[in-house]
C-alpha cells in the first residue's frame, strides 16, 4: 500500500463545473497536508494546506480533511481549463524526530470548455 | 519578494559522470529540501538541509549527497550517473525557525538527462 494514494485520472470536467480530488494517507500519525499544483513541464505550486478536521476555503478552492477515515480532498469550483493541470497531494510523515513530506502520484484534471 | 531559484535549468550527461545542482531558498526561508521527480510520479523525497547539516534522507543511495552552505543555499552532488538518474530534480524550501517547516515552496527544477 502506498503511503499516499490519488487515483491517475484524467478527470474530465466541463468547465464552470466543480472538480473533485481526492486522496487518502496510510499514517495515521500525519499532522499537516498539502495540495499542489503542477502544469506539464513545471514544478509543482502550493495551492493550499490544511492541519484540522473539516473545510478551508480560498477563493474557488477547499481543502477538505478527514483524519478518522484518513482522507483529504480539494474541490475547485467554476473549474476553468487553465485549471487543467496534475495535482499533487502531500502529506508529512514523522519518521526521525522530524516531518518530512510525502507525495501521491497526483491525479490529472482536464477541463473542457 | 525573490521565489526559490534553481541552477542550471536543464543538464545533459554521460552514464558515469557526476553532477552538481544547484538552489537558493526564498527570502527568509532557512531550510532547503531536495526531490527527484520521474515522469508521471510524485516527487520523491532525496534529503532535507538545515543550519547546513543534513536532518533527514529518504531512500536514496550514497551516490546522492548534498550541502548547505551558510547563506541557506544547497547543493545537490549525484556521482556515477545512471540512466535511471534522469529526473527533474527539485528543490523546496521552507522556514523552519518560523515554525513552518512543513510548508515548502519550489523551485523551478533541474532536468536532467543521462545518456
Amino acid at each position: 500500500q502506498k503511503e499516499v494514494e490519488q487515483n491517475s485520472g484524467p478527470l474530465s470536467v466541463p468547465e464552470g463545473a466543480i472538480a473533485s480530488l481526492n486522496c487518502t494517507y496510510s499514517d495515521r500519525g500525519s499532522q499537516s497536508f498539502f495540495w499542489y499544483r503542477q502544469y506539464s513541464g513545471k514544478s509543482p505550486e502550493l495551492i493550499m494546506f490544511i492541519y484540522s478536521n473539516g473545510d478551508k476555503e480560498d477563493g474557488r478552492f477547499t481543502a477538505q480533511l478527514n483524519k478518522a477515515s484518513q482522507y483529504v480532498s480539494l474541490l475547485i469550483r467554476d473549474s476553468q481549463p487553465s485549471d487543467s493541470a496534475t495535482y499533487l497531494c502531500a502529506v508529512t510523515r514523522f519518521s526521525g524526530g522530524y516531518n518530512k513530506l510525502i507525495f501521491g502520484a497526483g491525479t490529472r484534471l482536464a477541463v473542457h470548455p | 519578494d525573490a521565489g526559490v531559484t534553481q541552477s542550471p535549468t536543464h543538464l545533459i550527461k554521460t552514464r558515469g559522470q557526476q553532477v552538481t545542482l544547484r538552489c537558493s531558498p526564498k527570502s527568509g526561508h532557512d531550510t532547503v529540501s531536495w526531490y527527484q521527480q520521474a515522469l508521471g510520479q510524485g516527487p520523491q523525497f532525496i534529503f532535507q538541509y538545515y543550519e547546513e547539516e543534513e536532518r533527514q534522507r529518504g531512500n536514496f543511495p550514497d551516490r546522492f549527497s548534498g550541502h548547505q552552505f551558510p547563506n541557506y543555499s544547497s547543493e545537490l552532488n549525484v556521482n556515477a550517473l545512471l540512466l535511471g538518474d534522469s529526473a527533474l530534480y527539485l528543490c523546496a524550501s521552507s522556514y523552519l525557525s518560523g515554525g513552518a517547516g512543513d510548508t515548502q515552496y519550489f523551485g523551478p527544477g533541474t532536468r536532467l538527462t543521462v545518456l
